[in-house]
C-alpha cells in the first residue's frame, strides 16, 4: 500500500547543481503536482499534471522543469540548483484535477542548497 | 486573487482541551474549503472538507462548519490528545475559477501537552 513514494528524503546540493526528485505513485491517479513548503508560508504549487504527456506551471515554477511520461511518474528537476530552491518539497496526486478530490501526499524530500 | 488567512501558531494546549483554530477567506464563487493535517515527518493528508455554505466538515472528533457569512471555516475539536499534536492547513478551491488549484493557508502549529 505504497500511496505516493518521494525520492530522496534528504538532499544537500552546492550552487549551480542539478538533481531530479522522484516521485511515483501506485492508484492510477491522474492528477499529480508539486509544491514547495517553506516557512510562514504554506504550499506553492509549482508545475502539475492531469495526465500523461501533459504538464503545466503552477504559481512558482521558474528554475523547476517537470515531465510525465506515464501516469504514474512525476519527476522534479531542478536545473541549476540556488539557494532560494531551499525548501520541502511535497509531491501529491489525486483521483482528477477535480478539487474535491482528496490529494494524496508523499512524506516530502527536504533539499538545503549551499 | 483568492486567499486563506490561519491564525498564528504555535497553540500550545493541555490534554483534553478544547481546540479552535481560526480559518478566514477571501474567494470569488462559491469555493470549497478543506482541513488537512500534516504530522511530523509526513505529508499531508485530508482531515475534513466541506463543499457549500452551512455544510459541516468532520472527522477523528474534528468539526469544521463553512461559514459564508463570515467567510469562516474554523476547526474546533472538543478535548484534544497528545497525538493530535500535528501542523494544520486550511485550504480552499474556487474549482474552474482557480483551475481547479488549492489555495492554502500558512499553517497552523499545535502542540499538546500531557
Amino acid at each position: 500500500n505504497a500511496g505516493v513514494t518521494q525520492t530522496p528524503k534528504f538532499q544537500v546540493l552546492k550552487t549551480g547543481q542539478s538533481m531530479t526528485l522522484q516521485c511515483a505513485q501506485d492508484m492510477n491517479h491522474e492528477y499529480m503536482s508539486w509544491y514547495r513548503q517553506d516557512p510562514g508560508m504554506g504550499l506553492r504549487l509549482i508545475h502539475y499534471s492531469v495526465g500523461a504527456g501533459i504538464t503545466d506551471q503552477g504559481e512558482v515554477p521558474n528554475g523547476y522543469n517537470v515531465s510525465r511520461s506515464t501516469t504514474e511518474d512525476f519527476p522534479l528537476r531542478l536545473l541549476s540548483a540556488a539557494p532560494s530552491q531551499t525548501s520541502v518539497y511535497f509531491c501529491a496526486s489525486s483521483y482528477n484535477r477535480d478539487s474535491n478530490q482528496p490529494q494524496h501526499f508523499g512524506d516530502g524530500t527536504r533539499l538545503s542548497i549551499l | 486573487g483568492d486567499s486563506v488567512t490561519q491564525m498564528e501558531g504555535p497553540v500550545t494546549l493541555s490534554e483534553e482541551a478544547f481546540l479552535t483554530i481560526n480559518c478566514t477567506y477571501t474567494a470569488t464563487g462559491y469555493p470549497s474549503l478543506f482541513w488537512y493535517v500534516q504530522y511530523p515527518g509526513e505529508g499531508l493528508q485530508l482531515l475534513l472538507k466541506a463543499t457549500k455554505a452551512d455544510d459541516k466538515g468532520s472527522n477523528k472528533g474534528f468539526e469544521a462548519t463553512y461559514r459564508k457569512e463570515t467567510t469562516s471555516f474554523h476547526l474546533e475539536k472538543g478535548s484534544v490528545q497528545v497525538s493530535d499534536s500535528a501542523v494544520y492547513f486550511c485550504a480552499l478551491s474556487s474549482g474552474v475559477d482557480s483551475n481547479y488549484q488549492l489555495i492554502w493557508g500558512a499553517g497552523t502549529k499545535l502542540i499538546i501537552k500531557p
